[in-house]
């Protein structure tokens, strides 16, 4: 299975202030026959169900501020809130889904300082 | 207006079984996959599998392959999730998500806490 690793764990942020998570997989998520890179965002708000954010690799999903941004190639990948908001506090998961089964990342916990 | 419900919470005795629904509305249900992620507490998400609902084709994570079944109903626009041979590992979140066809999981059921207790 492939292995999704996030950093940090635990994210302290300023509301205002940028805040970036970290996901790093086992094998690389590009798909060179149709050049797409297969890992989404997902947001967990407290006591809610996930919910989509990023999908192959920087596509926002409808309704998604453009203050949340994803980047990264191969095996490294970056979730970018430009400035965070009080809503935004929650647990952020990185997942692929290139290779079945689908795996996640063990969250970044996401709160204001 | 797009929504996937889920059945109620469930408690189970060790060794029973348990199934999950899921009914669908909003959204192309017949072009989906619905796949099922659960999530014990403080633990990170995990995927069970996947049925896609127009064909019926099931693809399972290995360590569910044994124990868990999925089905679907097009006519009601409903999957479900069956897990067998319960133990106090298996209490969770069991959540449903679809994906429209896309892939990526889109819309999400509001869970249900499945509890294993003797």
């Amino acid at each position: 299975d492939i292995v999704m690793t996030q950093t940090p764990l635990s994210l302290p942020v300023t509301p205002g202030e940028p805040a970036s998570i970290s996901c790093r997989s086992s094998q690389s998520l590009f798909d060179s026959a149709n050049g797409n890179t297969y890992v989404d965002w997902y947001l967990q708000k407290p006591g809610q169900s996930p919910q989509l954010l990023i999908y192959m690799l920087s596509y926002r999903a409808s309704g998604v501020p453009d203050r949340f941004s994803g980047s990264g190639s191969g095996t490294d990948f970056t979730l970018k809130i430009s400035r965070v908001e009080a809503e935004d506090v929650g647990v952020y998961y990185c997942m692929q889904r290139i290779d079945f089964p689908s795996t996640f990342g063990q969250g970044t916990k996401v709160e204001i300082k | 207006q797009v929504h996937l419900v889920q059945s109620g919470p469930e408690v189970k005795k060790p060794g029973t079984s348990v199934k999950v629904s899921c009914k669908a509305s909003g959204f192309p249900f017949i072009s989906s996959t619905v796949q099922w992620v659960r999530q014990a507490r403080g633990q990170r998400l995990e995927w069970m599998g996947l049925i896609a609902v127009a064909s019926g084709n099931i693809n399972l994570a290995q360590k569910f392959q044994r124990n868990v079944s999925f089905n679907r109903d097009v006519s009601t626009g409903t999957a479900s999730m069956e897990l067998r041979s319960l133990t106090s590992d298996d209490t969770a979140v069991y959540y449903c998500a679809a994906d429209a066809g896309r892939g990526y999981l889109l819309y999400w059921g509001q869970g249900t806490l499945v509890t294993v207790s003797s």
